[in-house]
């Protein structure tokens, strides 16, 4: 069975301290790393996809890396608009089903 | 382009009352998923759509949950009869095709509590 183990459970940071959430994985034939962002109240919004071993993503302050067992987000010089709930999940090559793990809940004071 | 639309956005049931939930994907979305996420956990793929044929639903369960998408369009998901332990946000989601290259976006979801 696919697990996905996110830490730390919370992240408190003040603007402009960076910082790093880890995602650890065990799955069959991965086919895809997912990171979503969550605010209170709202669905999960799609930040990246890594596929491989070694891939790299940014966007903003926002840089997602992927090894083979597992992937960190990294956060440069956060804002408090950063605050949120980072889940992280994994896609299996034999199937279409995202395995989510328990979110990171980051809170970012000015 | 509008998102995935989803109502009602809160609904307080007693137990053994039965609830319905409704989701509107993204136009041309062809996939459509339902998720459930209990507070501080992550969702949890409670049945898949692919157009309005199941995809997988292994995880949903059966005896007291079922889910329809007519048409290939709208989709819902209802609970009869609930339970306690379905107090959850129920997550609606599409993508464009079914599998690894297409991103999901998910509605703002329904915060049901069953008391």
């Amino acid at each position: 069975e696919d697990q996905v183990t996110q830490s730390p459970e919370a992240l408190r940071l003040q603007e402009g301290e960076s910082s790093s959430l880890n995602c650890s994985y065990t799955v069959s034939g991965l086919r895809g790393l997912f990171w979503y962002r969550q605010d209170p109240g709202k669905g999960p919004e799609f930040l990246f996809t890594l596929y491989s071993a070694g891939e790299e993503k940014e966007k903003e302050r926002l840089k997602a890396t992927l090894t083979k067992k597992e992937s960190f987000l990294h956060i440069t010089a956060p804002k408090p608009e950063d605050s949120a709930t980072y889940l992280c999940a994994v896609r299996r090559s034999n199937d279409y089903k995202l395995s989510f793990g328990a979110g990171t809940t980051v809170t970012v004071r000015a | 382009e509008a998102g995935v639309a989803q109502s009602p956005r809160y609904k307080i049931i007693e137990k053994r009352q039965s609830v319905a939930f409704w989701c509107n994907p993204i136009s041309g979305h062809a996939t459509l998923y339902w998720y459930q996420q209990i507070l501080g956990q992550g969702p949890k793929l409670l049945i898949q759509f692919q157009n309005n044929g199941v995809v997988d639903d292994s995880q949903l369960p059966k005896d007291r949950f079922s889910a329809e998408r007519l048409k290939g369009v709208d989709s819902t998901l209802k609970i009869q009869p609930a339970k306690l332990e379905d107090s959850a946000v129920y997550l609606c989601a599409s993508s464009l095709v079914a599998g690894g290259f297409s991103e999901q976006y998910f509605g703002p979801g329904t915060r049901l509590t069953v008391t």
